[in-house]
This record gives structure tokens, C-alpha cells and sequence, in this order.
């Protein structure tokens, strides 16, 4: 079965800090997509930067980048110069097989 | 957003009581899907569509059904509605070959 792992619930970080969120999956599938989407307190799921697992390179999207290790199955998101709207709930999510699998999500507060 | 709305946008009902919940695209995507969102648990997957009449089960499907007789509109129906099935329901499309999601507005619905 294909599951997708977020193992820090909650993070806090300062404004202007760089804060990175952990994702993990499993998969047997060779071909997928991972995709990290942000839902602030509006509810709306935004996407924030998407991968394509046939590609090396790490996805770049401004100031949010991933760190993609296909071999680890590791796919974490980098917040650079994080800013007081970059709070919110941040899912993991990996699409193979038709179907799109969400990790619980991890809640990054930015402080002031 | 891709044109994806979703009614009704809250809703309560009573226990035992059918709810229809609609989602309606514009993009003529091939793949809908239901998600639930619970704390906790992330957006768990109810049902999919992967064209019209084509329709298949996710990780949470009981006490849940489904209908697509267009492709524009996917219907999730609650037969006999439950508390355990308050929760916030997001409706979301595939894209096609790009394999990006995009979610609809989400619906809030209490069951008492």
C-alpha cells in the first residue's frame, strides 16, 4: 500500500528563518508525482511546488524548494525567508496509480 | 482553481437523514475525487472518478456513495447520515497530464 508520512505534527520557526518539513512515502511505483500543498485557516488547498519523480532535479518555486531523494523516498520542503502568511498547515501528498495519498500534515506557525 | 465549486458550502443535518454533497468543474477533467478532513487525519480519500460512470473506492469509502452521470459533476451522497461523518469534504480534479490537483472550496457539514 502506498502511504505518505509527516512526522513533525507541529513546527514553530521566527520570521525571516529558514524551516524545513519532513515527508516521507512508500511506494513500489516507479513513475508518480509528490506534491507539498498549503491550507492556511481559509480552509483552500494551494499548491505549493510540485516533483516529478523521473526528474533529478529538485523543484524550485521562489522561496519554497524540495529536497527530493528517490532512492530514500524522501521529499521535504524547504521555507526560506519564511513570512508571518507562510502560517498554516502544509500536506505532503504523492499521486501514483490514479489516486492521491495526503500525509496528516505538519501545522508551521511563523512568530513574529 | 480550475473552476471547481462545491454545494451546498455548510450544512447540518440530523442523524439518519440522507445529504447530497456536489461538486461541479468546468475544465472537463477526467478524474474527480472526494476527500474528507478530519484533525488529525489529514484528507483521507472516499471515493474517485476516473470518468463518467467510472467510479472506484478510497480508504474511507463506507457509508459513503458516489454518482458521476457528467463530467462536470461528481455527487457524494451519505445514505443515512452519522456523526462520525461531520466533517469538512473537499472535492478535487486531475488536471490530465500535468497530474496537478486542484480543490474546490471544501463543504463543512455537522451531523447532530
Amino acid at each position: 500500500a502506498q502511504t505518505v508520512t509527516q512526522s513533525q505534527p507541529e513546527m514553530s520557526v521566527q520570521e525571516a528563518e529558514t524551516v524545513t518539513l519532513s515527508c516521507t512515502y512508500d511506494t513500489s511505483e516507479n513513475n508518480y508525482y509528490l506534491f507539498w500543498y498549503k491550507q492556511p485557516p481559509s480552509r483552500q488547498m494551494i499548491l505549493v511546488i510540485r516533483q516529478e519523480a523521473y526528474k533529478q532535479q529538485n523543484a524550485t518555486e521562489n522561496r519554497f524548494s524540495v529536497n527530493f531523494q528517490k532512492a530514500a523516498k524522501s521529499f521535504s520542503l524547504k521555507i526560506s525567508d519564511s513570512q508571518l502568511g507562510d502560517t498554516a498547515m502544509y500536506f505532503c501528498a504523492f499521486i501514483g496509480d490514479d489516486k492521491i495519498i495526503f500525509g496528516k500534515g505538519t501545522r508551521l506557525h511563523i512568530l513574529p | 482553481d480550475a473552476g471547481i465549486t462545491q454545494s451546498p458550502r455548510h450544512k447540518v443535518t440530523e442523524t439518519g437523514t440522507p445529504v447530497t454533497l456536489r461538486c461541479h468543474q468546468t475544465e472537463n477533467h477526467r478524474y474527480m475525487y472526494w476527500y474528507r478532513q478530519d484533525p488529525g487525519h489529514g484528507l483521507r480519500l472516499i471515493h474517485y472518478s476516473y470518468g463518467v460512470k467510472d467510479t472506484d473506492k478510497g480508504e474511507v469509502s463506507d457509508g459513503y456513495s458516489v454518482s458521476r452521470s457528467k463530467t462536470e459533476d461528481f455527487l457524494l451522497t451519505l445514505e443515512s447520515a452519522t456523526s462520525s461523518q461531520t466533517s469538512v469534504y473537499f472535492c478535487a480534479t486531475i488536471a490530465g497530464s500535468t497530474d496537478t490537483q486542484y480543490f474546490g472550496p471544501g463543504t463543512r457539514l455537522t451531523v447532530l
